[in-house]
């Protein structure tokens, strides 16, 4: 059973650029949801996507946007990266959102604006 | 709204017991607990659901108190292997999916 894999692993932007990120969910998982990581803070819920549909948003503002495919791997876009937005962005599945099943995360990407 | 956890870090020597506390201050439908090592992904140890139900590691136990809205986590004969960094990650209004994570708790186990 392959785990989460996102990529890039690490990615250097400059500030007022765009990114986008990638993630491949656990086989046979349709729930992929994003966390932002701050240097020595907890993840912080970004959103999530269910079976290709945004269902559920954390505090961040609309320039954090997603996608989710049908194979349910998922992107995450930032526009207008700020200096702030620095930080470690995980992604995470589960297998089904309407069971309860625990969240795998994957190793995430390090952003670094500059 | 984000749990806090307490302590922020503890000093173990193998062997040694450590609990790893989360506290609410609104009413928990569930609670996550997390191993993450430094530079890797969050590693799943347990769920505890409102009502008892619980899924987890076998060798990590953990209980919640749904009055208090806490839960603690028991890590007994420590090894070298449980250092990271602990995370309790909370529902309040279901089974939405959207965790909130405390601060972190970082354990290091010394030889």
């Amino acid at each position: 059973e392959t785990g989460v894999t996102q990529s890039p692993t690490h990615l250097i932007k400059t500030r007022g650029q765009q990114v986008t990120l990638r993630c491949s969910s656990q086989s046979g998982h349709n729930t992929v949801s994003w966390y932002q990581q701050a240097l020595g803070q907890g993840p912080q819920f970004i959103f999530q996507y269910y079976r290709e549909e945004e269902n559920g948003r954390g505090n961040f503002p609309p320039r954090f946007s997603g996608l989710q495919f049908p194979n349910y791997s998922s992107e995450l876009n930032v526009n207008a990266l700020e200096l702030d937005d620095s930080a470690l962005y995980l992604c995470a599945s589960r297998r089904d959102f309407s069971s309860y099943n625990e969240q795998f995360f994957g190793p995430g990407t390090r952003l670094t604006v500059l | 709204q984000q749990p806090v956890q307490s302590p922020q870090a503890v000093i173990l020597r193998e062997g040694e017991d450590a609990v790893i506390n989360c506290s609410s201050s609104k009413a928990l439908y569930s609670v996550h607990w997390y191993r993450q090592k430094h530079g890797e992904a969050p590693v799943f140890l347990m769920i505890l659901l409102k009502g008892g139900e619980q899924k987890g590691h076998d060798k990590i136990s953990a209980s919640f108190n749904e009055k208090k809205q806490q839960s603690s986590l028991y890590l007994t004969a420590s090894q070298l292997s449980y250092s990271g960094t602990y995370f309790c990650g909370t529902e309040t209004t279901g089974n939405t999916g959207k965790l909130i994570f405390g601060q972190g708790t970082t354990l290091q186990v010394k030889p």
